[in-house]
């Protein structure tokens, strides 16, 4: 069975430190990856999404970058944090395809102070 | 400007109760539409997922419609459990084609189910 991970589960940054989550998904192969952010009374926004090793999409403009070194392998990172980057983060996989589900990760909260 | 409303934003109920919330969506092209539960503090869950095709799916308890003519979904919660308590997610996929699967995601439903 296939399962996704993430780490670390909480996280607590002063404004302008570094950041570097990471995703890892076991059980499955070239699946493609999704890094989104839910703030507190809004709905999933999607950052980033990737369909392979190196091939990163961005879906919107910001402080954050991620990059996927290996095929199961999904890092979100920040040179300097801002406090709007506080949110709860989840990474998600999928086999790929219009109509196959996304399983997404226990996720990550992230407070920037 | 493809969007997901939910209703109600919250809702209390007595266990052991039935309810319905409710979807609306103006993402077009349509590709499917799912409902996931986010139980706090956890990633989101798949609950259902229908194709255009599809008017109702249901996962034990949970039985979801969807009339695409009218764009509307619901969620039915039948014989509530305290573990039901739960943010109660309306996701629609639009068909642009191409291999990845962008997701428009409602607000949820925060359910709370008490004793």
């Amino acid at each position: 069975s296939q399962t996704i991970h993430q780490w670390p589960a909480t996280l607590v940054q002063p404004v302008g430190s570094p950041l570097s989550l990471e995703c890892t998904v076991e059980g499955t192969s070239n699946p493609n990856l999704y890094w989104y952010r839910q703030a507190a009374g809004r709905g999933l926004q999607l950052l980033f999404y990737s369909v392979g090793i190196g091939q990163i999409s961005s879906e919107v403009p910001q402080n954050l970058s991620a990059s996927r070194p290996q095929d199961r392998q999904f890092i979100l990172s920040s040179k300097k944090l801002l406090l709007s980057d506080s949110g709860f983060y989840l990474c998600a996989w999928s086999r790929g395809g219009r109509t196959d589900t996304q399983y997404f990760g226990p996720g990550t909260r992230l407070t920037v102070l | 400007k493809n969007q997901v409303e939910q209703s109600p934003q919250s809702l209390i109920i007595l266990e052991g109760k039935n309810c319905t919330l409710q979807c609306n969506y103006t993402v077009s092209p349509f590709s499917n539409l799912r409902w996931y539960k986010q139980d706090t503090g956890r990633g989101p869950v798949s609950l259902t997922i229908m194709t255009f095709s599809e008017n109702t799916k249901s996962n034990g308890r949970y039985t979801a419609t969807l009339d695409a003519d009218t764009k509307q979904s619901s969620l039915h919660i039948t014989a509530s459990q305290l573990s039901d308590s739960a943010s109660y997610i309306c996701v629609v996929s639009p068909n642009y084609g191409g291999a990845t699967n962008k997701l428009i995601f409602g607000t949820g439903t925060l359910l709370a189910v008490q004793p």
